[in-house]
């Protein structure tokens, strides 16, 4: 079964930390790009960050470059993303995704979402 | 990156077509044949419908189709069913590895 399942989301003040998970299961993990995107609350998607299928790159959206890091481990077909100085508009639904085969630029397996409410 | 336009609303009735539209740049949606789109239903992940601007993935029934031009991008449903009713969103590959969405387009089926 093709599934991505995020996990790690919760409750933080602003300030601190939290690392997001997303185990890949059905599909061949190694060989795609992987992507974060997130939803705040009533609005639209937002894309945050992508990594190359080996690991090699990594790219970041203006609105968290410098907090955010991205990261991947192939041997356990797992994704990360480690966010630091969280702040009130990081609120959002968090999903781990799936770039379609290379050149296409789409996203075509979504996780269900990792709920992030940052609040004191 | 600024986001792309889409009319916050859309509908119509069952059998009929509707177009939503999906306004950017010429730095994405003009610049690149890379334009997508996601049918969100309520409580779930989007799912993919449209990709390179007018292809459809395996599963996708052709009533879905997709076209651009200039800055604007379009998703066309065709025979609206109940089901179709969702969130729809556009996305487009904006160049340096870049990407961006559209805020998202409500249809409802009358």
């Amino acid at each position: 079964q093709v599934q991505l399942v995020e996990s790690g989301g919760g409750v933080v003040q602003p300030g601190r930390s939290l690392r997001l998970s997303c185990a890949a299961s059905g599909i061949t993990f190694s060989s795609h790009g992987m992507h974060w995107v997130r939803q705040a609350p009533g609005k639209g998607l937002e894309w945050v960050a992508v990594i190359w299928h080996d690991g090699g790159n990594k790219y970041y959206a203006e609105s968290v470059r410098g907090r955010c890091t991205i990261s991947r481990d192939n041997s356990k077909n797992t994704l990360y993303l480690q966010m630091n100085s969280l702040r009130a508009d990081d609120t959002a639904v968090y999903y781990c995704v799936r770039e379609a085969q290379l050149g296409t630029y789409a996203f075509d397996i979504w996780g269900q979402g990792a709920v992030v409410t940052v609040s004191s | 990156q600024s986001a792309l336009t889409q009319p916050p609303s859309a509908s119509g009735s069952p059998g009929q077509s509707v177009t939503i539209s999906c306004t950017g740049t010429s730095s994405d949606v003009g610049g690149y044949n890379y334009v997508s789109w996601y049918q969100q239903l309520p409580g779930k992940g989007p799912k993919l419908l449209i990709y390179e601007v007018s292809e459809r993935p395996s599963g996708v029934p052709d009533r879905f189709s997709g076209s651009k031009s200039g800055d604007t991008a379009s998703l066309t449903v065709s025979g609206l069913q109940a089901e179709d009713e969702a969130d729809y969103y556009c996305g487009s590959y904006a160049g340096s590895n870049n990407w961006v969405f559209g805020g998202g387009t409500k249809l409802t089926v009358l």
